[in-house]
């Protein structure tokens, strides 16, 4: 069954590093994707990974996938107060666009 | 260029109510996904349309259905409205169907249900 799980909040000092975590269920996900939401906005897509990679890095994003442990992060380095918000992990199956998403992890950033 | 578009903002219906909720794609887009947001909750999979064919379902029920027209525009429509039924509606459109076909999401419709 599909079922994805985060943790409900995490804080951090502007500056350091954030580290979201996420589990899922499923081990046929074939794509695991990030996505951001701020109050009053709509879901932005910070970046995915294909269910065959270990990691990909995208400028102050990494994101690590352990497939045997069906656990996926999401490291922001150097934070800011700018990346507050809601983070979803979501995943699909078999490619197609049917996303199932976590429950978000609010974070906070404080100055 | 205009995003993901999506109307009304808020809507207030009352229980047994029909309500119809509105979302135009980005240019070019020809998919249209619909989710669910409940409060404190991630969005739930409603339905998605392609080329004017539904490509897949989520678990719903029967009261919740949906069309998209010759110009992929979309609209969600949701029957005998109940007090759950209360939660943000999202609309996503994407250039194509695959999981790397990044899904655009609107501003969302909230829904309140009394």
């Amino acid at each position: 069954g599909e079922d994805v799980e985060q943790s409900l909040f995490l804080s951090v000092r502007e500056g350091d590093s954030s580290v979201i975590n996420c589990t899922y269920t499923d081990s046929s996900s074939t794509y695991l994707y990030w996505y951001k939401q701020e109050p009053g906005a709509g879901l932005q897509l910070l970046t995915y990974i294909f269910s065959n990679m270990d990691m990909k890095q995208d400028q102050r994003l990494t994101v690590l996938l352990n497939k045997k442990d069906k656990h996926l992060s999401l490291r922001i380095a150097d934070t800011q107060t700018g990346d507050s918000a809601i983070y979803f992990c979501a995943e699909s199956i078999g490619g197609y666009q049917k996303v199932t998403f976590g429950t978000g992890t609010k974070l906070q950033v404080i100055p | 260029d205009a995003g993901v578009t999506q109307s009304p903002t808020h809507l207030i219906k009352t229980r047994g109510q029909h309500v119809t909720l509105r979302c135009s794609p980005i240019s070019g887009h020809k998919s249209v996904s619909w989710y669910q947001q409940v409060l404190g909750q991630g969005p739930q999979f409603i339905f998605q349309y392609y080329e004017k064919e539904e490509r897949g379902r989520g678990n719903f029920p029967d009261r919740f259905s949906a069309r998209q027209f010759p110009n992929y525009s979309s609209e969600l429509n949701v029957n005998a409205l109940l007090l759950g039924d209360s939660a943000l509606y999202l609309c996503a459109s994407s250039a194509g169907t695959s999981g790397t076909s990044e899904q655009f999401f609107g501003p969302g419709t909230r829904l309140t249900v009394l």
